[in-house]
C-alpha cells in the first residue's frame, strides 16, 4: 500500500532562508509523488511532481524536490523563504485503484515564514 | 492551464435540509473526479471517487446516502449533503483527473465551506 509521512508538523524559517520540508514514502511500485501548497481558506496548487524522470524536480515559485529511492524521501526545499511562502504543505503519492490514480496525502507540514 | 472550479465557494444551511455543491472541469474532460473533506487544521480526506458514467466509489466510513455524488458528464460532478448536520459543516474539496500519459495530473478546485446552522 502507498502512503506518504511527513516528519513534521509546523516549521518555522526566517524570511530569506532556506526551506526544508521533510516528507518520506511507502509504495510497492515506482510511485508518482507530488507537493501541493494550500494557502489559508483556499484549495490546492501544485507546486511539482515526480513521475519516474528526473530525480531532482523543480516547481513553481523556486521550490525543488528530490526523489531520493534509497532513502524513500521526497523533501522539498526552497534555497529564500518568501513571506508569501506561509502556508499549509501536503507530500502525496498517487496509488493507482481500480484503473484510476487516487491521491494519498500526508498529514501536512504548515509552514511560518518570519521576517 | 487546466482549472477546476467549485460552486458555491461558501454556503449555509439550515440543518436538515440538503445542500449541493459543483464541481467543474473547465478546460479538459475528466472521466474521473475526487471529492475530499478538510477539517480545519487537518489534512484532506477523501471521501469519495466520481467516475462518469458510473456509481462513485466511496470511502470506508463514508455515508453513500449522506453524501451523494453524481457525475453527469466528462466535465460536471456534484456532491449533495443530505439532510445536513452541524457536524457536516467543513470545508469540501475536488479534484479532477486530467489524465495523460506518464502520470496522471490532478488539479483542484477552490473549495467550498460549508456551514450547517
Amino acid at each position: 500500500a502507498q502512503s506518504v509521512t511527513q516528519l513534521d508538523s509546523h516549521v518555522s524559517v526566517s524570511e530569506g532562508t532556506p526551506v526544508l520540508l521533510r516528507c518520506n514514502y511507502s509504495s510497492s511500485y515506482s510511485p508518482s509523488l507530488f507537493w501541493y501548497v494550500q494557502h489559508p481558506n483556499k484549495g490546492l496548487q501544485l507546486l511539482l511532481k515526480y513521475t519516474s524522470a528526473a530525480t531532482l524536480v523543480k516547481g513553481i515559485n523556486g521550490f525543488e524536490a528530490e526523489f531520493k529511492k534509497s532513502e524513500t524521501s521526497f523533501h522539498l526545499t526552497k534555497p529564500s523563504a518568501h513571506m508569501s511562502d506561509a502556508a499549509e504543505y501536503f507530500c502525496v503519492v498517487s496509488a493507482r485503484k481500480g484503473g484510476y490514480n487516487k491521491l494519498i496525502f500526508g498529514a501536512g507540514t504548515r509552514l511560518a515564514v518570519h521576517p | 492551464g487546466a482549472v477546476v472550479s467549485q460552486h458555491p465557494s461558501r454556503v449555509i444551511c439550515k440543518s436538515g435540509t440538503s445542500v449541493k455543491i459543483e464541481c467543474r472541469s473547465l478546460d479538459f474532460q475528466a472521466t474521473t473526479m475526487f471529492w475530499y473533506r478538510q477539517f480545519p487544521k487537518q489534512s484532506l480526506m477523501l471521501m469519495a471517487t466520481s467516475n462518469e458514467g458510473s456509481k462513485a466509489t466511496y470511502e470506508q466510513g463514508v455515508e453513500k446516502d449522506k453524501f451523494l455524488i453524481n457525475h453527469a458528464s466528462l466535465t460536471l460532478s456534484t456532491l449533495t449533503v443530505t439532510s445536513a448536520h452541524p457536524e457536516d459543516s467543513s470545508f469540501y474539496i475536488c479534484s479532477a483527473d486530467s489524465g495523460g500519459s506518464g502520470g496522471n495530473t490532478i488539479y483542484f478546485g477552490e473549495g467550498s465551506w460549508l456551514t450547517v446552522v
